[in-house]
Protein backbone atom coordinates (compact mmCIF):
# COMPACT_ATOMS: atom_id res chain seq x y z
CA UNK A 1 0.00 0.00 0.00
CA UNK A 2 0.88 3.73 -1.04
CA UNK A 3 1.56 6.01 1.63
CA UNK A 4 1.21 9.43 2.08
CA UNK A 5 3.18 11.18 -1.01
CA UNK A 6 3.80 14.79 -1.30
CA UNK A 7 4.90 17.26 -4.41
CA UNK A 8 7.67 18.74 -4.78
CA UNK A 9 9.90 17.30 -2.67
CA UNK A 10 12.30 21.12 -2.63
CA UNK A 11 10.55 24.45 -3.15
CA UNK A 12 12.92 27.62 -3.12
CA UNK A 13 10.87 30.67 -3.56
CA UNK A 14 11.73 34.65 -2.89
CA UNK A 15 9.64 36.76 -0.33
CA UNK A 16 6.41 38.13 -1.81
CA UNK A 17 6.21 35.35 -3.61
CA UNK A 18 3.57 32.08 -3.41
CA UNK A 19 3.86 28.59 -2.80
CA UNK A 20 1.61 25.50 -3.82
CA UNK A 21 2.26 22.53 -2.11
CA UNK A 22 0.70 19.27 -2.77
CA UNK A 23 -0.30 15.67 -0.99
CA UNK A 24 -2.01 12.46 -1.46
CA UNK A 25 -3.39 10.87 1.14
CA UNK A 26 -2.94 6.95 1.34
CA UNK A 27 -6.03 5.49 -0.05
CA UNK A 28 -8.94 5.46 1.55
CA UNK A 29 -8.24 8.21 3.85
CA UNK A 30 -10.60 10.77 4.05
CA UNK A 31 -7.97 13.24 6.65
CA UNK A 32 -5.14 15.11 5.33
CA UNK A 33 -3.34 17.11 8.20
CA UNK A 34 -0.74 20.38 7.86
CA UNK A 35 2.36 20.46 10.07
CA UNK A 36 5.21 22.53 10.08
CA UNK A 37 8.55 22.07 10.98
CA UNK A 38 10.96 24.66 11.31
CA UNK A 39 14.25 24.46 12.59
CA UNK A 40 14.39 24.08 16.18
CA UNK A 41 10.76 24.66 16.42
CA UNK A 42 9.45 21.45 16.26
CA UNK A 43 6.23 20.07 14.49
CA UNK A 44 3.38 22.82 14.64
CA UNK A 45 -0.22 22.29 13.07
CA UNK A 46 -1.08 23.99 10.39
CA UNK A 47 -4.74 22.57 9.09
CA UNK A 48 -7.16 19.84 8.94
CA UNK A 49 -9.51 19.11 6.09
CA UNK A 50 -11.98 15.39 6.48
CA UNK A 51 -14.10 15.49 3.19
CA UNK A 52 -13.58 18.12 1.51
CA UNK A 53 -14.14 20.45 4.58
CA UNK A 54 -11.23 22.52 6.81
CA UNK A 55 -12.05 21.12 10.49
CA UNK A 56 -9.65 22.56 12.20
CA UNK A 57 -6.83 25.53 11.51
CA UNK A 58 -3.36 26.42 13.85
CA UNK A 59 -2.37 29.39 14.84
CA UNK A 60 -1.20 30.65 11.52
CA UNK A 61 -1.84 33.97 9.74
CA UNK A 62 -4.48 33.88 6.86
CA UNK A 63 -1.89 33.54 4.40
CA UNK A 64 -1.79 29.95 4.69
CA UNK A 65 -4.63 28.37 3.33
CA UNK A 66 -5.38 25.04 1.61
CA UNK A 67 -8.44 23.09 0.16
CA UNK A 68 -9.02 19.22 -0.40
CA UNK A 69 -10.54 17.78 -3.83
CA UNK A 70 -12.91 15.74 -4.24
CA UNK A 71 -10.23 12.66 -4.22
CA UNK A 72 -9.07 13.76 -0.48
CA UNK A 73 -5.63 15.02 -2.12
CA UNK A 74 -4.92 18.48 -0.97
CA UNK A 75 -3.01 21.19 -1.20
CA UNK A 76 -1.42 23.98 0.69
CA UNK A 77 -1.00 27.55 -0.55
CA UNK A 78 1.48 30.08 1.26
CA UNK A 79 0.94 33.84 0.35
CA UNK A 80 3.00 36.73 0.82
CA UNK A 81 5.88 34.29 1.86
CA UNK A 82 8.05 35.61 4.56
CA UNK A 83 12.02 34.25 5.25
CA UNK A 84 10.50 32.79 8.54
CA UNK A 85 8.20 30.20 6.40
CA UNK A 86 11.53 28.26 5.44
CA UNK A 87 10.90 25.29 6.73
CA UNK A 88 9.94 21.12 6.31
CA UNK A 89 6.04 21.30 5.78
CA UNK A 90 4.47 17.54 6.55
CA UNK A 91 0.87 16.17 5.72
CA UNK A 92 -0.33 13.50 7.18
CA UNK A 93 -3.24 11.14 6.81
CA UNK A 94 -5.78 9.31 8.59
CA UNK A 95 -8.53 7.34 8.07
CA UNK A 96 -11.45 9.99 9.04
CA UNK A 97 -12.92 11.97 11.89
CA UNK A 98 -12.36 10.22 15.22
CA UNK A 99 -9.18 8.51 14.39
CA UNK A 100 -5.82 9.68 15.85
CA UNK A 101 -3.38 8.03 14.45
CA UNK A 102 -1.68 9.87 11.15
CA UNK A 103 0.35 8.84 8.90
CA UNK A 104 2.93 11.44 7.70
CA UNK A 105 4.59 11.96 4.05
CA UNK A 106 8.07 12.76 3.65
CA UNK A 107 7.53 16.15 3.29
CA UNK A 108 8.27 19.44 1.49
CA UNK A 109 11.00 21.68 2.51
CA UNK A 110 10.53 25.07 1.64
CA UNK A 111 13.48 27.92 1.57
CA UNK A 112 12.31 31.38 0.69
CA UNK A 113 14.81 34.04 -0.21
CA UNK B 1 -2.00 24.12 28.64
CA UNK B 2 -1.93 22.69 25.01
CA UNK B 3 2.15 22.03 25.48
CA UNK B 4 3.71 18.74 25.38
CA UNK B 5 7.15 19.26 27.19
CA UNK B 6 9.41 16.71 26.59
CA UNK B 7 13.26 15.80 27.62
CA UNK B 8 15.66 15.41 27.25
CA UNK B 9 16.71 17.42 24.12
CA UNK B 10 19.52 14.98 23.39
CA UNK B 11 20.62 11.33 24.16
CA UNK B 12 23.74 9.68 23.57
CA UNK B 13 23.65 5.70 24.51
CA UNK B 14 25.60 3.15 24.34
CA UNK B 15 24.66 -0.24 22.04
CA UNK B 16 22.65 -2.79 24.07
CA UNK B 17 21.67 0.38 26.71
CA UNK B 18 18.44 1.52 27.45
CA UNK B 19 17.16 5.03 25.96
CA UNK B 20 14.62 6.69 28.04
CA UNK B 21 12.50 9.82 26.73
CA UNK B 22 10.15 11.64 29.41
CA UNK B 23 7.01 13.59 28.04
CA UNK B 24 4.63 15.60 30.36
CA UNK B 25 1.38 16.84 29.64
CA UNK B 26 -0.89 19.69 31.43
CA UNK B 27 -4.50 18.98 29.66
CA UNK B 28 -6.13 16.16 31.01
CA UNK B 29 -8.69 15.75 28.26
CA UNK B 30 -5.64 14.49 26.35
CA UNK B 31 -6.48 11.08 25.44
CA UNK B 32 -4.09 9.31 23.21
CA UNK B 33 -0.24 9.74 23.21
CA UNK B 34 1.93 8.62 20.03
CA UNK B 35 5.50 8.77 19.79
CA UNK B 36 7.01 9.17 16.34
CA UNK B 37 10.61 8.56 14.97
CA UNK B 38 12.13 11.07 12.15
CA UNK B 39 15.25 10.41 10.67
CA UNK B 40 16.98 12.71 8.88
CA UNK B 41 15.09 13.90 5.49
CA UNK B 42 12.52 11.87 6.45
CA UNK B 43 8.59 12.24 7.47
CA UNK B 44 7.68 11.02 11.14
CA UNK B 45 6.52 7.33 11.25
CA UNK B 46 4.59 6.50 14.09
CA UNK B 47 5.89 3.58 16.55
CA UNK B 48 3.46 3.25 19.33
CA UNK B 49 0.81 4.73 21.21
CA UNK B 50 -0.91 4.21 24.13
CA UNK B 51 -4.50 5.58 25.53
CA UNK B 52 -4.49 6.56 29.29
CA UNK B 53 -6.77 3.77 30.82
CA UNK B 54 -3.52 1.27 30.07
CA UNK B 55 -0.17 2.20 32.35
CA UNK B 56 1.87 0.37 29.57
CA UNK B 57 2.18 -0.80 26.29
CA UNK B 58 5.19 -2.86 24.51
CA UNK B 59 6.06 -3.44 21.35
CA UNK B 60 9.41 -4.71 20.48
CA UNK B 61 12.09 -3.04 22.11
CA UNK B 62 10.26 -0.25 22.67
CA UNK B 63 7.86 0.28 25.51
CA UNK B 64 5.86 3.10 26.72
CA UNK B 65 5.13 3.99 30.13
CA UNK B 66 1.98 6.27 31.07
CA UNK B 67 1.00 7.58 34.12
CA UNK B 68 -2.17 9.55 34.85
CA UNK B 69 -1.53 10.78 37.94
CA UNK B 70 1.17 12.88 37.57
CA UNK B 71 0.45 13.64 34.05
CA UNK B 72 3.64 12.31 32.74
CA UNK B 73 4.87 9.17 29.49
CA UNK B 74 7.69 7.87 28.39
CA UNK B 75 9.45 5.92 25.57
CA UNK B 76 12.05 2.85 26.72
CA UNK B 77 14.43 1.51 23.78
CA UNK B 78 15.53 -1.33 25.15
CA UNK B 79 18.80 -3.02 23.86
CA UNK B 80 19.44 0.61 21.68
CA UNK B 81 21.26 0.09 18.29
CA UNK B 82 22.79 2.31 16.23
CA UNK B 83 19.66 2.58 13.22
CA UNK B 84 17.86 3.69 16.88
CA UNK B 85 20.07 7.01 15.82
CA UNK B 86 16.64 9.23 15.28
CA UNK B 87 14.64 12.48 16.52
CA UNK B 88 11.99 10.98 19.04
CA UNK B 89 8.80 12.92 19.23
CA UNK B 90 6.37 12.63 21.80
CA UNK B 91 2.63 13.55 21.00
CA UNK B 92 -1.03 14.17 22.37
CA UNK B 93 -4.31 14.78 20.75
CA UNK B 94 -7.99 14.43 22.17
CA UNK B 95 -11.49 14.61 20.25
CA UNK B 96 -12.74 17.70 21.19
CA UNK B 97 -12.25 21.68 21.64
CA UNK B 98 -9.46 23.27 19.57
CA UNK B 99 -7.26 20.29 19.98
CA UNK B 100 -9.92 18.07 17.74
CA UNK B 101 -7.88 16.51 14.88
CA UNK B 102 -4.47 18.09 15.65
CA UNK B 103 -1.93 16.26 17.20
CA UNK B 104 0.65 18.35 20.05
CA UNK B 105 4.50 17.68 19.64
CA UNK B 106 6.56 17.44 22.06
CA UNK B 107 10.12 19.22 20.82
CA UNK B 108 11.96 15.96 20.02
CA UNK B 109 14.77 14.46 21.53
CA UNK B 110 17.67 13.52 19.54
CA UNK B 111 18.91 9.78 20.24
CA UNK B 112 22.68 8.74 18.91
CA UNK B 113 23.34 5.47 19.74
CA UNK B 114 27.43 4.38 19.51
CA UNK B 115 28.66 1.49 18.45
Amino acid sequence: EAGVTQSPTHLIKTRGQQATLRCSPISGHTSVYWYQQALGLGLQFLLWYDEGEERNRGNFPPRFSGRQFPNYSSELNVNALELEDSALYLCASCAGQGQETQYFGPGTRLLVL
Amino acid sequence: QQQVKQSPQSLIVQKGGISIINCAYENTAFDYFPWYQQFPGKGPALLIAIRPDVSEKKEGRFTISFNKSAKQFSLHIMDSQPGDSATYFCAATWAGGTSYGKLTFGQGTILTVHP
